[in-house]
């Protein structure tokens, strides 16, 4: 069975601190991975994408991808209390079939 | 950006009811799907609802429960029929366009079942 996994947490951080959070998924033939910022009581929205191995950066977002580990990563630069929410890390499970299997998500604190 | 709504936002249902929430979204879109997100959970793919046909179902998810409709390429529904307090969740749809994989949520629909 095709797996995501991620740390529950909660992660505290203080600000201005880099947050760091982690996903490893089972799947070896899964080529795209996806991050996910959902506040309580709203619906997840995106924050980034990656499809190669290596770094991407957006603004005060790093996703880092090692499909040889089979791990995925977010970095969050200058850690803000609105930084505060769960995030998910989403995983295509392949085929093409542009399915997601989703992690348990990482609830992260930024203490102010 | 497209929006995507859903309808309603919230409901409080009696077991045994059925309730049926609506995605509507206001560009073309190439796939739809919907996941329940129960309390404290993660997000759990129901099923892929398909333009002009049977909706593709997730291991543990039956149309008899969860029939679900995609009459065009903007509005799917989903209905939870038959309903009990285990059924209390957020429902959520998401679509991709353009043929690319990322997905993009509605807003959900709240649910609870007394």
């Amino acid at each position: 069975q095709k797996e995501v996994e991620q740390n529950s947490g909660p992660l505290s951080v203080p600000e201005g601190a880099i947050a760091s959070l982690n996903c490893t998924y089972s799947d070896r033939g899964s080529q795209s991975f996806f991050w996910y910022r959902q506040y309580s009581g709203k619906s997840p929205e995106l924050i980034m994408s990656i499809y190669s191995n290596g770094d991407k950066e957006d603004g005060r977002f790093t996703a880092q991808l090692n499909k040889a580990s089979q791990y995925v990563s977010l970095l969050i630069r200058d850690s803000q209390p609105s930084d505060s929410a769960t995030y998910l890390c989403a995983v295509n499970i392949g085929s093409g079939t542009y399915k997601y299997i989703f992690g348990t998500g990482t609830r992260l604190k930024v203490l102010a | 950006s497209a929006v995507i709504s859903q309808k309603p936002s919230r409901d409080i249902c009696q077991r045994g009811t059925s309730l049926t929430i609506q995605c509507q979204v206001d560009s073309q879109v190439t796939m739809m799907f919907w996941y329940r997100q129960q309390p404290g959970q993660s997000l759990t793919l129901i099923a892929t609802a398909n333009q002009g046909s049977e909706a593709t179902y997730e291991s543990g998810f039956v149309i008899d429960k969860f029939p679900i409709s995609r009459p065009n390429l903007t509005f799917s529904t989903l209905t939870v029929s038959n309903m009990s307090p285990e059924d209390s969740s957020i429902y959520l749809c998401s679509v991709t366009w353009d043929n690319k994989e990322t997905q993009y949520f509605g807003p959900g629909t709240r649910l609870l079942v007394l």
